[in-house]
Order: structure tokens, then C-alpha cells, then sequence
């Protein structure tokens, strides 16, 4: 399967722990996407990759988030200090095409519960 | 308000009805816009683009209006299959975020 993979499925933690999501766009794609959804919510952007280089961020995303992409390929995205209201699943997305027409293709997400 | 604003329905429909949803978008500066559809516990996928002259896709029709700023999706002859949240998408200009709306359910019956 080539398409964009996710890991863990499902994540489980207390309130107060920190976890940490990986994502594996396709091979070929430069623009990798972290998305946050909610039941009954559409998708709530979180951060955005160029390559390497993190060129957005939403403010959505406070201190307690961090993402990283090292070398363009792979990205994970790090809750510190987990909150109930950070429930929620992670959705990951990468594309290849710039501009107008630019679409996003997704991985099945990380749902997480925090307890 | 929010960016991008959607009936949540739900819209209960029999087959072989024909169906229609809209889309507003706040900013004026909006540059493309797409139709995702979401089944439930599964990850969006690409329905269709939305292009300014209106194009279709097989029974799908979907429509923009810059002056009014809203963007439509049409279903024609339903099937159970097309049940499902149907998601509208914006991109802005001079940024690189995409902007999902909150979803329109569509329930098809038999």
C-alpha cells in the first residue's frame, strides 16, 4: 500500500502523558499536513511541512505541540502533557501539487482518548 | 464566523433522489475550492475540485459563486452508496492551509 500511513491506529494515555504520532506520506510527496478532528467537526488544520521546513502554524497548536519532519520524509507530531480536551483524531495528509489545484490525500488517523 | 460555513443536515433522502448542498466562505481571497466526502470512522478523500466555470463528475455537479461566495455539490440519481458527510474545502490565497467545513450528512434509503 503506497498510500499515506499512520501509527499508531488508536492511542489510549492519562491525562498528564506525552505521546507521539508518526506519519509516512507518499514516498513522492513534498507537503505533508497534520489535521485535528472532532466528532461531528470538520477537519481543524494544526501545522503544515514543505519538505523539512515547517512553514505554518496554526494557533490551534500551543506550546504543549510540537512537530517535526527531519529529513522530508517522515513527520511526528508530539502532545506534551496531555489534556482530556486533546481527545481527538490526528489526521495526517500529504500532496505533491503546488498551486490551485493542490489535493490532499490522508491517512486513516491516530484516534486518541485521553483519560 | 466561522471560514467556511455548512448545513450540518442530516439529509435522508430515498434513492434515486437528487440532492443538493451549499457552502459559504468568508474570505473574499479564497483561491480553490474542492468537495472531499468522509465515510464514517475513515479518513476524507478527494471528491472533486470546484472550478469558477462549474464542472461535473458522472452524477456529481458542482458549482462556484464568487460573488456570493457560496460553492454547491449536486447529487443526482443517489445511491445508497453515496451516504456519507460530505466535507467543502477552501484554499486560501497566499497561504498554504486548507480550511475544511464542518460536513453535510447524507443518509440515502432504500
Amino acid at each position: 500500500d503506497t498510500g499515506v500511513s499512520q501509527d499508531p491506529r488508536h492511542k489510549i494515555t492519562k491525562r498528564g502523558q506525552n505521546v507521539t504520532f508518526r506519519c509516512d506520506p507518499i514516498s513522492e510527496h513534498n507537503r505533508l499536513y497534520w489535521y485535528r478532528q472532532t466528532l461531528g467537526q470538520g477537519p481543524e488544520f494544526l501545522t503544515y511541512f514543505q519538505n523539512e521546513a515547517q512553514l505554518e502554524k496554526s494557533r490551534l497548536l500551543s506550546d504543549r505541540f510540537s512537530a517535526e519532519r527531519p529529513k522530508g520524509s517522515f513527520s511526528t507530531l508530539e502532545i506534551q502533557r496531555t489534556e482530556q480536551g486533546d481527545s481527538a483524531m490526528y489526521l495526517c495528509a500529504s500532496s505533491l501539487v503546488a498551486g490551485e489545484n493542490e489535493k490532499l490525500f490522508f491517512g486513516s488517523g491516530t484516534q486518541l482518548s485521553v483519560l | 464566523r466561522k471560514e467556511v460555513e455548512q448545513d450540518p443536515g442530516p439529509f435522508n433522502v430515498p434513492e434515486g433522489a437528487t440532492v443538493a448542498f451549499n457552502c459559504t466562505y468568508s474570505n473574499s481571497a479564497s483561491q480553490s475550492f474542492f468537495w472531499y466526502r468522509q465515510d464514517c470512522r475513515k479518513e476524507p478523500k478527494l471528491l472533486m475540485s470546484v472550478y469558477s466555470s462549474g464542472n461535473e463528475d458522472g452524477r456529481f455537479t458542482a458549482q462556484l459563486n464568487r460573488a456570493s461566495q457560496y460553492i454547491s455539490l449536486l447529487i443526482r440519481d443517489s445511491k445508497l452508496s453515496d451516504s456519507a458527510t460530505y466535507l467543502c474545502v477552501v484554499r486560501n490565497t497566499g497561504g498554504f492551509k486548507t480550511i475544511f467545513g464542518a460536513g453535510t450528512r447524507l443518509f440515502v434509503k432504500a
